[in-house]
């Protein structure tokens, strides 16, 4: 399978601050990838796809001006949660979709965001 | 709206049993078909794939697909405590080129 990393793992910040998180596809160039978050004990809920070279499509009710998606290269895509509120603790997940492998996609380890 | 259904569980086997989860998906023009292993507190991670009507054997997983019946199984064979966590199915068919997912099933595999 593909090797995908996220970082930062862990985030613990106060509220009204943002948080970037980073997801790289570590073996191969991926020209889409998928931010996911899960709430406790919750499944998981698809917030947007990222394209890279183009904007991300959100989600019906994911603000686009609050999680800030930037997919600059084939193995970069970055999350940016802007003004951070308690609501938005989550555990955020990216994966990343493998060209010519008929819509496989890899997740990424995950990156558990505590707002204070 | 395009949904796939899982029964949350949770599904407890004894060791060495076979454990069998099941999923079934609304949109009859999916193509490819997956299950995903997530521990608790950690991501999903691929456990099989299938694009084609049958059954197809990994190690100790088959995944066997019914496209007419719009349903996919996961058979673990010889469970062991180490396959407990939760068990997601997902399905091609979201307006991005994106997978749905089932909520999972959690299967507790007893010692």
């Amino acid at each position: 399978g593909a090797v995908v990393s996220q970082h930062p793992s862990r985030v613990i910040c106060k509220s009204g601050t943002s948080v970037k998180i980073e997801c790289r596809s570590l073996d191969f160039q991926a020209t889409t990838m998928f931010w996911y978050r899960q709430f406790p004990k919750q499944s998981l809920m698809l917030m947007a796809t990222s394209n890279e070279g183009s904007k991300a499509t959100y989600e019906q009710g994911v603000e686009k001006d609050k999680f800030l998606i930037n997919h600059a290269s084939l193995t970069l895509s970055t999350l940016t949660v802007t003004s951070a509120h308690p609501e938005d603790s989550s555990f955020y997940i990216c994966s990343v979709e493998v060209a010519g492998k008929s819509d496989t996609q890899y997740f990424g380890p995950g990156t558990r965001l505590t707002v204070l | 709206q395009k949904e796939v259904e899982q029964n949350s569980g949770p599904l407890s086997v004894p060791e060495g049993a076979i454990a069998s989860l099941n999923c079934t998906y609304s949109d009859r023009v999916s193509q490819s078909f997956f299950w995903y292993r997530q521990y608790s507190g950690k991501s999903p991670e691929l456990i099989m794939s299938i694009y084609s009507n049958g059954d197809k054997e990994d190690g100790r997983f088959t995944a066997q697909l019914n496209k007419a019946s719009q349903y996919v199984s996961l058979l673990i064979r010889d469970s062991q405590p180490s396959d407990s966590a939760t068990y997601l199915c997902a399905v091609n068919g979201g307006s991005q080129g994106n997978l749905i997912f089932g909520k999972g099933t959690k299967l507790s595999v007893k010692p």
